[in-house]
């Protein structure tokens, strides 16, 4: 079975330019997270879709921050415009479930390391 | 949402059998307790879940007291390869509790 893909791997960009990421969960994972981990510390929920509904983004930067999943497969992550402070690993996870079951097993991509010069 | 507590690193030999204890004081009646490991420059991965007692798998063991108020993953006979960040989180299963990952403990295996 095939992991949760990501893309790019790495990102360097000068802050106030644009950036998106790319995940695409296992198939048939009908739930989508995206995390940001910042060095040292554990992954923090940015955003979760049921399908292609957002159930949770509560600890998204809505000013700078945009997340979508059309179709309810795929989904992009975008930082507009990038701080400083948005240097971190952004990782993708995705879960079976189509109830918003934060507790099942979730699977992790190898995440998106961003630095912000 | 239950507060978890563990240390922050350890550091154990190969060969040798390691303890994670988890505190999580305020546990309530519906949480389950999740253990996820994650190498460096990977993302987390699930290690195992329990609700109360002791739950087994090809990876680890899960050791939970009757109280529920701490738990203890333990690693039989750890190798270079473990290695790694393991975080222990605690939420219910039946509702859409936030899961919140906390710095984990950095377990470092010595040769």
């Amino acid at each position: 079975e095939a992991g949760v893909a990501q893309s790019p791997r790495y990102k360097i960009i000068e802050k106030r330019q644009s950036v998106a990421f790319w995940c695409n969960p296992i198939s048939g994972h009908a739930t989508l997270y995206w995390y940001q981990q910042i060095l040292g510390q554990g992954p923090k929920l940015l955003i979760q879709f049921q399908n292609n509904g957002v159930v949770d983004d509560s600890q998204l930067p809505k000013d700078r921050f945009s997340a979508e999943r059309l179709k309810g497969v795929d989904s992009t992550l975008k930082i507009q415009p990038a701080k400083l402070e948005d240097s971190a690993v952004y990782l993708c996870a995705s879960s079976l479930s189509s109830r918003p079951l934060r507790q099942e097993t979730q699977y992790f991509g190898p995440g998106t390391r961003l630095l912000v010069l | 949402l239950a507060k978890t507590t563990q240390p922050i690193s350890m550091d154990s030999y190969e060969g040798q059998e390691v303890n994670i204890t988890c505190s999580h004081n305020n546990i309530a009646t519906n949480d389950y307790i999740t253990w996820y490991q994650q190498f460096p420059s990977q993302g987390p991965r699930f290690i195992i879940q329990g609700y109360k007692t002791k739950v087994t798998n090809e990876v680890a063991s899960l050791f939970i007291p009757a109280d529920r108020k701490s738990s203890t993953l333990s690693l039989p006979r750890v190798s270079l390869s473990d290695t790694a960040v393991y975080y222990c989180l605690v939420g219910d299963m039946n509702r859409d509790d936030k899961i919140i990952f906390g710095k984990g403990t950095r377990l470092h295996i010595l040769p």
